[in-house]
């Protein structure tokens, strides 16, 4: 089984919907991150969180926001959904070292 | 600001040779550098990573250098295979609690 899970995959959405994006881990680490990912401009940190109690914004966090329920989920919500934010989506994790694990990320369309 | 910079031309080159990719860092000290390697689609996977009191790092046929008087590090894969073709991104962090800024990365292209 897969140590960063993503859900769902895939998903297509209408601008103003409200949407949730959620990640799991199994590898007892205790940081997570949401980037999203646009041609030409990498990956891009939303927000992310070094323990249960922390929540941290990162470069691009307008519009978005996030939940960290337990250790080992962290989700993703988008409010109300704009095209612009139509781009693919990864959740990571890592522990006491700097390295970082990936999800197999979540393509999602804002039409 | 601070500012990482990879090559954002595609690298083409024949299977066999020595491939380098190029990550150059601006307004930044960092404590260590990563690179990942991204498949289309996929999530990037971690493949090195050095420290600001590490001169070079290896790891079978990858090598990675990290010069902080040039601010650039230098990623090579020797013996370069087809199956080597992704995308590669360099990562920087000041360490601690601090976050891990991505460079655009790479395109390699191993042509047989």
């Amino acid at each position: 089984d897969a140590d960063v899970t993503q859900t769902p995959r895939n998903r297509i959405t209408k601008t103003g919907k409200r949407i949730m994006l959620e990640c799991s881990q199994t590898k007892g680490h205790d940081r997570m991150y949401w980037y999203r990912q646009d041609p030409g401009l990498g990956l891009r940190l939303i927000y992310y969180s070094f323990d249960v109690k922390d929540i941290n914004k990162g470069e691009i966090s307008d519009g978005y926001s996030v939940s960290r329920q337990a250790q080992a989920k962290f989700s993703l919500s988008l409010e109300s959904a704009i095209p612009n934010q139509t781009a693919l989506y990864f959740c990571a994790t890592s522990g006491r070292a700097e390295t970082q694990y990936f999800g197999p990320g979540t393509r999602l369309l804002v039409l | 600001s601070q500012k990482i910079e990879q090559n954002s031309e595609a690298l083409n080159i024949q299977e066999g040779k020595t491939a380098t990719l190029t990550c150059n860092y601006t307004n930044y000290s960092p404590a260590y550098l990563q690179w990942y390697r991204q498949d289309p689609g996929r999530g990037p996977v971690f493949l090195l990573l050095i420290r600001e009191n590490e001169k070079e790092k290896r790891k079978e046929r990858l090598k990675v250098t990290f010069d902080t008087t040039l601010k650039q590090s230098l990623f090579h894969i020797t013996a370069s295979q087809p199956a080597d073709s992704a995308t590669y991104l360099c990562a920087l962090s000041s360490g601690g609690y601090q976050k891990v800024t991505f460079g655009t990365g790479t395109k390699l292209q191993v042509i047989p």
